[in-house]
């Protein structure tokens, strides 16, 4: 089956820095989702993608289509506390067809 | 708050036993969707109904089903329990717009399954 790759599997960052991570597949996926989790919580819809190319912000989040529909990256600026968690992204073949996941990018914000 | 009940919450129970997930989908959502997630482990996508029907099947064991009914709501199965069953148990729905998925999905808080 379609496999997601997602690097680095885990990064360590000081307060107010920037970061990115990004999303890999071999297959071409049609929509593109983020989601962040929490400890023992349900993940959290951050971002969707639906064109190739296509960039959109949601507050100090964006996130980015890959030109060939085989990746996205979603970048965070100036990181909070807050940030800290679990960062999935999950592509989708076509409308109607079940979400594939990525083994997630764990992010430590430090003081 | 996504809008997606799953209940219960907690749920302790001895391996051989059988436990029924419960899942309601947003207002007005289609399409519902099992994941398990084991500890410290991505999801893993079970399998999926849009309205009532079965529409995909990931790594679903043959010990567990599931199904949606009429009203829309959702039940997942988990039968013959093992220690390895223990994990998270989420229920998405997506929303519809016409007869097609927005392409959006929504995760409930989970059902967390330990088997002793």
């Amino acid at each position: 089956g379609q496999q997601l790759n997602q690097s680095p599997q885990s990064m360590f960052i000081q307060e107010g820095e920037d970061v990115s991570m990004n999303c890999t597949s071999s297959s071409i996926f049609n929509t593109w989702l983020w989601y962040k989790q929490d400890p023992g919580e349900g993940p959290v819809l951050l971002i969707a993608l639906y064109k190739a190319g296509e960039l959109t912000s949601n507050g100090r989040l964006t996130a980015q289509f890959g030109i060939t529909r085989k990746d996205s990256f979603l970048n965070i600026s100036a990181s909070i506390p807050s940030d800290v968690g679990i960062y999935f992204c999950a592509g989708q073949l076509s409308y109607g067809q079940n979400f594939v996941f990525g083994p997630g990018t764990r992010l430590s914000v430090l003081p | 708050d996504s809008g997606v009940t799953q209940t219960p919450k907690h749920l302790i129970t001895a391996t051989g036993q059988r436990v029924t997930l419960r899942c309601s989908p947003r207002s007005g959502d289609l399409s519902v969707y099992w994941y398990q997630q084991s500890l410290d482990q991505g999801l893993q996508f079970l399998i999926q109904y849009y309205n009532g029907e079965e529409r995909a099947k990931g790594n679903i064991l043959e010990r567990f089903s599931a199904q949606q009914f009429p009203d829309l709501h959702s039940e997942l199965n988990l039968s013959s329990l093992e220690l390895g069953d223990s994990a998270l148990y989420f229920c998405a729905s997506s929303g519809t717009s016409g007869r097609e998925d927005t392409g959006e999905l929504f995760f409930g808080e989970g059902s967390r399954l330990t088997v002793l």
